[in-house]
């Protein structure tokens, strides 16, 4: 079973800031993980995914993430924000092994962006 | 990657009535999803449906209420039967495109408001 924790449900940052958004994840197996974005009335988008290799995985949007084994951590982090950037986001593990054939994916409960002028 | 396509994006329907949502993909793929997003929540698997097959229900789920139909490798529909309000949700469809994937896709969603 694996599972996902986002400890912030809203995180408030005034443009040009910097953010960093948390993720922590469990895991009995080998996983991989993404960040999606939901903008306002759509769909989700794929920002970044950790597969292997380098830990720092960089995204769209200047967006990157780190991926820490030891604290089970996969952080998104963003230099500088701009109020486009106002939407939610989740952290989302899928088993490597592919169980059962395909990938079953788990999100974290997301953390609203909220980019303030 | 995969072009996911459903329709309606959003819809208002009176309780007890039913909504069927279709889900068009621009490629073959084996697995389709079917997710719920509630409003201020996550999403949830609601059931995965493999072509030619009865689709495979999460727990809290059931074919009577969800029913899913999967005719090919690019197409799949999932009803909404009955509702009421607390089934005003967005709901997604997402695809994995087999072995050597590494990422699911994901449709625009409906957004369904039960009135």
């Amino acid at each position: 079973a694996q599972s996902v924790t986002q400890l912030d449900s809203q995180v408030p940052v005034f443009e040009e800031a910097p953010v960093e958004l948390r993720c922590n994840y469990s895991s009995s197996v080998s996983v991989y993980l993404f960040w999606y974005v939901q903008y306002p009335n759509q769909g989700l988008q794929l920002l970044l995914k950790y597969l292997s290799g380098s830990t720092l995985v960089k995204g769209i949007n200047g967006f990157e993430a780190e991926f820490n084994k030891s604290q089970t951590s996969f952080h998104l982090r963003k230099p500088s924000v701009h109020i486009s950037d106002t939407a939610e986001y989740f952290c989302a593990v899928s088993d490597r092994l592919r169980s059962g054939g395909y990938q079953k994916v788990t999100f974290g409960t997301g953390t609203k962006l909220q980019v303030i002028p | 990657s995969a072009v996911i396509s459903q329709k309606p994006s959003r819809d208002i329907c009176q309780r007890g009535t039913s909504l069927t949502i279709q889900c068009q993909v621009d490629s073959q793929v084996t697995m389709m999803f079917w997710y719920r997003q509630q409003p201020g929540q996550s999403l949830t698997l609601i059931a995965t449906a493999n072509q030619g097959s009865e689709a495979t229900y999460e727990s809290g789920f059931v074919i009577d209420k969800f029913p899913i139909s999967r005719p090919n490798l690019t197409f799949s529909t999932l009803t909404v039967s009955n509702m009421s309000p607390e089934d005003s949700s967005i709901y997604l469809c997402s695809v994995d495109k087999g072995a050597g994937s590494t990422e699911a896709f994901f449709g625009q969603g409906t957004r369904l408001t039960v009135v």
